[in-house]
């Protein structure tokens, strides 16, 4: 399995300009998530999804879309990049359901994003 | 909502000295609890979890944390840090009533490990 793979790993933007980055998972994983990660913040969530088709807002969705057409793929658009959109993005993915335990996340590489 | 605190942004310590994280969550109800690490340069994983039973939780590469409820903490410890523990460490926390795994981050904890 290559778990959760991520493109681009890097990526610089101009202000204004939109791109995707892409996540996808072979662990037939039903919750993906998006975070992005900047210093002194911690992770924050973006937005998630529990299936194809159902997607929901995170702490801090504005400035992005997703959709969730397939099992494997949960791309991360941004429509309109702006400098505070600079950040590292990761993509994680674990299974869904009332188990017990919680459900551990399973992470990507991750995707450094610069906008200038 | 769901909130994560660390309060220690950064720690330095010796090679052999012992370590103790904080980390506070704020919600009502019953909630998971994660560590999960980030070694320089790689992504996350997951160090160690509490959903039940007993509040002292063993991880992986001799890290434990104890549950304590009545605190709202989960905290994590580690008798004798190694310089290859030199990492950024995150607490988090998901409340099962909503997503099994929607997962909350707090902001992190740097350590760095003189040799």
């Amino acid at each position: 399995n290559a778990g959760v793979t991520q493109t681009p790993k890097f990526q610089v933007l101009k202000t204004g300009q939109s791109m995707t980055l892409q996540c996808a998972q072979d662990m037939n994983h039903e919750y993906m998530s998006w975070y992005r990660q900047d210093p002194g913040m911690g992770l924050r969530l973006i937005h998630y999804s529990v299936g194809a088709g159902i997607t929901d807002q995170g702490e801090v969705p504005n400035g992005y879309n997703v959709s969730r057409s397939t099992t494997e793929d949960f791309p991360l658009r941004l429509l309109s990049a702006a400098p505070s959109q600079t950040s590292v993005y990761f993509c994680a993915s674990s299974t869904e359901g009332l188990l017990l335990g919680g459900n551990e996340q399973f992470f990507g590489p991750g995707t450094r994003l610069t906008v200038l | 909502a769901q909130s994560v605190s660390q309060h220690n942004h950064h720690v330095i310590l010796s090679e052999a000295a012992s370590l103790e994280l904080g980390c506070n969550y704020s919600y009502g109800g019953t909630v998971n609890l994660f560590w999960y690490v980030q070694y320089p340069g790689q992504h996350l994983q997951l160090l160690l979890k509490y959903f039940s039973g007993d509040p002292l939780v063993k991880g992986i590469k001799g890290f434990e944390a104890e549950f304590i409820k009545s605190k709202f903490s989960f905290n994590l410890r580690k008798p004798s840090v190694q310089w290859s523990d030199t990492a950024e460490y995150f607490c988090a926390v998901n409340a099962p009533d909503s997503s099994a795994s929607k997962i909350i981050f707090g902001s992190g904890t740097r350590l760095s490990i003189r040799p």
